[in-house]
């Protein structure tokens, strides 16, 4: 089945910098990959997703880009604000499957003042 | 306000008890799940629904149980046969069952059995 492997675990940047989250799937036949931000105490809130059909996604200040053929895609924020803190977490699915999600692990951002 | 609401925020029980989780959804969908984070870990579906009477196992649905007998609203049951029931359970929905379209959130309950 799908696997998906997500790095780092923690990222702690300096405010205004780029952070980059990356994640790796195991299953070439999954096509959809969000991104979902994690603030305390809430749910998971979608902020950006790709299909398998395009290569680079962008919205503002977020995007993320996909590799199909080395199986991973990665998520970047620029000029990060403080607002940004958060637990960004990826996931993966395929028709196949009903297109259930298949998670990562998550990432813990911290931004520095 | 449309949105999803899971009660209560913090949850404690018994080992050997039975515990029933709320979720109630006001945002007219037809799919919803139930997942499973414990930390370091991503989430984990338990069960979800695409539409009313009708549930699917997800990959960890053993030990839990869960009904959908209005479109609003689908309660998990953690029942004592659940090995490891402590954990933070997020209910989540969407328009349809398909998994390629935004999810939305509840706020979580977490849940500690001693």
């Amino acid at each position: 089945g799908e696997n998906v492997e997500q790095h780092p675990s923690t990222l702690s940047v300096q405010e205004g910098d780029s952070a980059v989250i990356k994640c790796t799937y195991s299953d070439s036949a999954s096509n959809y990959f969000p991104w979902y931000k994690q603030e305390l105490g809430k749910g998971p809130q979608l902020i950006i997703d790709i299909r398998s059909n395009v290569g680079e996604k962008k919205d503002q200040r977020i995007a993320v880009t996909l590799n199909k053929t080395a199986k991973h895609f990665s998520l970047h924020i620029t000029e990060t604000q403080p607002e940004d803190s958060a637990v960004y977490f990826c996931a993966a699915s395929r028709m196949d499957s009903n297109y259930q999600l298949i998670w990562g692990a998550g990432t813990k951002l911290i931004i520095k003042p | 306000d449309g949105g999803i609401t899971q009660s209560p925020k913090y949850l404690f029980r018994k080992e050997g008890q039975n515990v029933t989780l709320s979720c109630e959804q006001n945002l007219n969908h037809d799919a919803m799940y139930w997942y499973r984070q414990d930390p370091g870990q991503g989430l984990r579906l338990i069960y979800y629904s695409q539409i009313v009477n009708d549930f699917q196992k997800g990959d960890i649905a053993e030990g839990y149980s869960v009904s959908r007998e209005k479109k609003e609203s689908f309660p998990l049951t953690v029942t004592s046969a659940q090995k490891n029931p402590t954990a933070f359970y997020l209910c989540a929905s969407s328009i349809a069952g398909s998994g390629d379209i935004e999810q939305y959130f509840g706020p979580g309950t977490r849940l500690t059995v001693t």
